[in-house]
C-alpha cells in the first residue's frame, strides 16, 4: 500500500511557463515534507521541504504547497527552464524530521525549448 | 560541501555471488541509509542506522543485509544475489532534516 503517490509519470511544460508536480499521501502521521529531484545516473538531490504547520514554503523560483485536509502537497517551478528537466520525487516522514522518509514514484518533468 | 560516495556507479554480478556495496559519507552523519529505485516503484527503503552497529529494516529487507562498523561507513551486503535483485542502489546520510544522496550503483545480476 503506497503511502505516498504521484499520480502523474510524466509531466511537459513549455520553457517559461509553469510547472505543478502533485503528491498525495495517506498517513495522517505525516508532518514533513519534502521534494527531491533526480537526473539519470546521478543521486537524487534535496529541492525544497515543507513542515506541516505551515501551508507554503518557497525558495526562489520553487514553492510547495501542503493542503493537510487533503492530504496534497504540490511543488511549483516558475518560469520553468531546460535544465529543470528530471525526475521530481516527492516524500514525507513522521516526527518532524527526515529520519525515515517514505518516497512517491516520481515523475518525469520534461520543460520543452 | 556535503558528499557521500558509492564505491562502484556500475556493477554487473552472476547469480549466486556475494555482493558489497560500500558508502562512505564525510559529514559526521549519525544516520545513513541504503534504498533501491525501479521504475515506477520510486524509491523502496532497504535499511538504515541510526548509529555506529546499529542497524533497523526497512520496507524491503529481504535478502539483503548491513553492516556500519564506523560512523563514516555504511555496507550493503547481498549475501546470495539473484535477478530480481538487479536494480538502481542509492545511499543517503542526514544528521536530523534533509537526507543527501550518493551518485547510485547500478548493480546487474546475470
Amino acid at each position: 500500500d503506497q503511502q505516498v503517490k504521484q499520480n502523474s509519470p510524466s509531466l511537459s511544460v513549455q520553457e517559461g511557463r509553469i510547472s505543478i508536480l502533485n503528491c498525495d499521501y495517506t498517513n495522517s502521521m505525516f508532518d514533513y515534507f519534502l521534494w527531491y529531484k533526480k537526473y539519470p545516473a546521478e543521486g537524487p538531490t534535496f529541492l525544497i521541504s515543507i513542515s506541516s504547520i505551515k501551508d507554503k514554503n518557497e525558495d526562489g523560483r520553487f514553492t510547495v504547497f501542503l493542503n493537510k485536509s487533503a492530504k496534497h502537497l504540490s511543488l511549483h517551478i516558475v518560469p520553468s527552464q531546460p535544465g529543470d528537466s528530471a525526475v521530481y520525487f516527492c516524500a514525507a516522514s513522521v516526527g518532524g524530521s527526515a529520519r525515515q522518509l517514505t518516497f512517491g514514484s516520481g515523475t518525469q518533468l520534461t520543460v520543452l525549448p | 560541501d556535503v558528499k557521500v560516495t558509492q564505491s562502484s556507479r556500475y556493477l554487473v554480478k552472476r547469480t549466486g555471488e556475494k555482493v558489497f556495496l560500500e558508502c562512505v559519507q564525510d559529514m559526521d552523519h549519525e544516520n545513513m541509509f541504503w534504498y533501491r529505485q525501479d521504475p515506477g516503484l520510486g524509491l523502496r527503503l532497504i535499511y538504515f542506522s541510526y548509529d555506529v552497529k546499529m542497524k533497523e529494516k526497512g520496507d524491503i529487507p529481504e535478502g539483503y543485509s548491513v553492516s556500519r562498523e564506523k560512523k563514516e561507513r555504511f555496507s550493503l551486503i547481498l549475501e546470495s544475489a539473484s535477478t530480481n535483485q538487479t536494480s538502481m542502489y542509492l545511499c543517503a546520510s542526514s544528521l536530523e532534516g534533509t537526507q543527501y544522496f550518493g551518485p547510485g550503483t547500478r548493480l546487474t545480476v546475470l
